[in-house]
């Protein structure tokens, strides 16, 4: 059975301060992703990885970036927070994709953070 | 472009009533696709891809190239239905691109 696991559930921080947020997942996935979910806009892609030391960029990856150092965690790290960054963060991970096959997605609980 | 769209930001039907998520599509080549849903204080999960053409929970979706849609329907609405659902295309590589969400609402 699949486990991703985030390092916590709720989080408030102050503008400006460096957050950092852990996904852990157990399954030796190759894939791992971060997402934010908003209300009235779904999930939007922030960053993935496919391989330790490896990144891309999502959608929307500004004012956010991310380190892959072990192949089980992938770290999202807001460098200096801000208010528009509070929404639900969620993180993903996958075994990689190999020619025409999909290979499921398998979510985290979240990370609900606030920003004041 | 690539992109999902789903119109309906809530639905609300009664219980036993049938049951229609809508979601349409763009992409340029031949689209992969599915449902995920999330219930309260659970974790997003898959529900259904459209090349497994499987029935879940009573859930059923076809991919209609033709009108670029991919809609999640059900004959009878249950209680337990009652969740946040996600439409979603497969992008480039392992990416997916997600809806917007339609939160479904099922009423007693």
């Amino acid at each position: 059975d699949v486990k991703v696991t985030q390092s916590s559930r709720y989080l408030v921080k102050r503008t400006g301060e460096k957050v950092f947020l852990e996904c852990v997942q157990d399954m030796d996935h190759e894939n791992m992703f971060w997402y934010r979910q908003d209300p009235g806009l779904g999930l939007r892609l922030i960053y993935f990885s496919y391989d330790v030391k490896m990144k891309e960029k999502g959608d929307i990856p500004e004012g956010y970036s991310v380190s892959r150092e072990k192949k089980e965690r992938f770290s999202l790290i807001l460098e200096s927070a801000s208010t528009n960054q509070t929404s639900m963060y969620l993180c993903a991970s996958s075994l990689r994709t190999s020619g025409s096959r999909y290979n499921e997605q398998f979510f985290g609980p979240g990370t609900r953070l606030t920003v004041l | 472009a690539q992109r999902v769209t789903q119109p309906e930001k809530l639905l609300s039907v009664f219980k036993g009533a049938p049951v229609e998520l809508k979601c349409n599509y763009s992409y340029s080549g031949s689209p992969e696709l599915f449902w995920y849903v999330q219930y309260s204080r659970q974790r997003l999960q898959l529900l259904l891809r459209h090349i497994s053409r499987e029935s879940i929970k009573g859930f059923t979706a076809d991919l209609n190239k033709g009108e670029t849609s991919f809609h999640l329907k059900k004959p009878f609405a249950q209680e337990e239905d009652s969740a946040m659902y996600y439409c979603a295309l497969r992008g480039s590589a392992s990416k997916i691109i997600f809806g917007s969400g339609t939160r479904l609402s099922i009423r007693p």
